[in-house]
């Protein structure tokens, strides 16, 4: 049973360019969750999704970003006009069931690089 | 915020020694989960510990919880090498997403 999976793993883009991650949830997995980790910090939520659906999306700037969860496929958080600040380890997790305080599991991440 | 706070930032400690790292939050929780994170990679979930209890146990690991002071404590016993990481709490409120602390950097000297 395979884990959360990113990729790409490592991705460079030039200032102004559009950044796409990734993540394909674990087996069985519905609920889909991104963190973005700056240096040295900890992880901090951006946004929360089921299938087709975005349930919490407060911790994602209003601007230049976006995510989905297609009902095919995995989950995309999308970067448009990609900036220096968006240079970050972004993480997806998942949970089964999306119950309050779930276990997440985490993928390897996506190191965004903005030159 | 909810957002948790570990203390202290960095820890260092001999290999076979105990490890200690304190994590405080703002905000009543559901639950409080600590999780490592090595080098570059992903975060590995540790333990899961309820509002309602006090202390749990998983193999060498050892979490309390004190809801009245709003902090918990994750202790690593008989430390080794393979313990060098990160270790952040996680707090889960009225929401479904985690809120992370700032973490504990532990290295372990062999």
């Amino acid at each position: 049973n395979a884990g959360v999976m990113q990729n790409p793993r490592h991705l460079v883009r030039r200032r102004g360019q559009e950044a796409r991650l990734r993540c394909s949830p674990m087996k069985g997995h519905s609920h889909v969750y991104w963190y973005r980790q700056l240096p040295e910090e900890g992880l901090k939520f951006m946004v929360y999704l089921q299938k087709e659906n975005i349930i919490d999306e407060s911790g994602m700037p209003k601007e230049r970003f976006s995510a989905e969860f297609p009902k095919e496929g995995p989950s995309i958080l999308r970067i448009q006009q990609v900036v220096r600040g968006d240079s970050a380890a972004y993480f997806c997790a998942s949970s089964p069931l999306g119950q309050l305080g779930d276990e997440q599991y985490f993928g390897p991440g996506t190191r965004l690089t903005v030159t | 915020s909810q957002q948790g706070e570990e203390d202290p930032q960095a820890l260092s400690i001999q290999e076979g020694e105990n490890a200690t790292m304190n994590c405080s939050y703002k905000t009543s929780i559901n639950n409080l989960q600590w999780y490592r994170q090595n080098s570059g990679r992903g975060l590995v979930h540790l333990i899961l510990i309820r509002s309602n209890e006090r202390e749990k146990h998983s193999g060498r690991l050892r979490v309390t919880l004190d809801t009245s002071k709003k902090s918990s404590s994750l202790l690593i016993t008989a430390s080794r090498a393979a313990d060098t990481a990160s270790y952040f709490c996680a707090t889960s409120g009225g929401a479904n997403n985690l809120f992370f602390g700032t973490g504990t950097r532990l290295t372990v000297i062999p």
